[in-house]
């Protein structure tokens, strides 16, 4: 089982739908979660952490579920600049090293 | 502006030679990291370190080298013993060994020729 996975996708959608996407990791003893956005060719940019209780940053929620040991990432009425792909990112325990583990990303494309 | 920068962007190399890619931060960060990835393809870490004069291998370390000697500064040399060197190598860094985001360079583009 890979220690972070993702659905690849592509998620295809068209320009005002809401998007959700998974993520599950396998170490319970993980503390600390991102999703990060990477354009095609280019250096992946942090997006949001992911706090406990949930959190949003306008048209993105994202929230962790440490029983299920997964993360989500909602995006509301998408844009085509939304465009990328979302890659999901839990530490390495113990939490002292500092090690952070990327997951295969999901592509999405937001269509016209 | 802080930041992260790694040079070159694009790098030919001939089958055979080491390269060294640079990798250079002022954001006073301690963590420092060393990514590779391939068309498709999630990061795998190859090297990382915490501390100045300190690094630990990543998950494909085999083939790569590196050093610390200076907190803002973290090179990664690739060897002629690394089979399969083409790829996109990103450079990261995190203000310190907790559990905090990093931040990635633009990356340099490999290819042996």
């Amino acid at each position: 089982r890979k220690e972070v996975e993702q659905d690849p996708g592509p998620f295809n959608v068209p320009e005002g739908a809401t998007v959700a996407f998974n993520c599950t990791y396998s170490n319970s003893a993980s503390q600390s979660f991102f999703w990060y956005r990477q354009d095609c060719r280019k250096e992946p940019k942090l997006l949001m952490s992911v706090y406990s209780s949930g959190n949003e940053d306008g048209r993105f929620t994202a929230q962790l579920n440490r029983a299920s040991q997964y993360i989500s990432l909602l995006i509301r009425d998408s844009k085509l600049s939304d465009s990328a792909t979302y890659l999901c990112v839990v530490n390495a325990p113990p939490s002292n090293t500092g090690k952070l583990i990327f997951g295969q990303g999901t592509t999405l494309q937001v269509k016209p | 502006d802080g930041g992260i920068t790694q040079s070159p962007k694009y790098l030919f190399r001939k089958e055979g030679q080491n390269v060294t890619l640079s990798c250079e931060q002022n954001l006073n960060h301690d963590a420092m990291y060393w990514y590779r990835q391939d068309p498709g393809q999630g990061l795998r870490l190859i090297y990382y370190s915490q501390i100045v004069n300190d690094f630990q291998k990543g998950d494909i370390a085999e083939g790569y080298s590196v050093s610390r000697e200076k907190k803002e500064s973290f090179p990664l040399t690739v060897t002629s013993a690394q089979k399969n060197p083409t790829a996109f190598y990103l450079c990261a860094s995190s203000r310190n060994r907790g559990n905090t985001e990093a931040f990635f360079g633009q990356g340099t583009r490999l290819t042996v020729v």
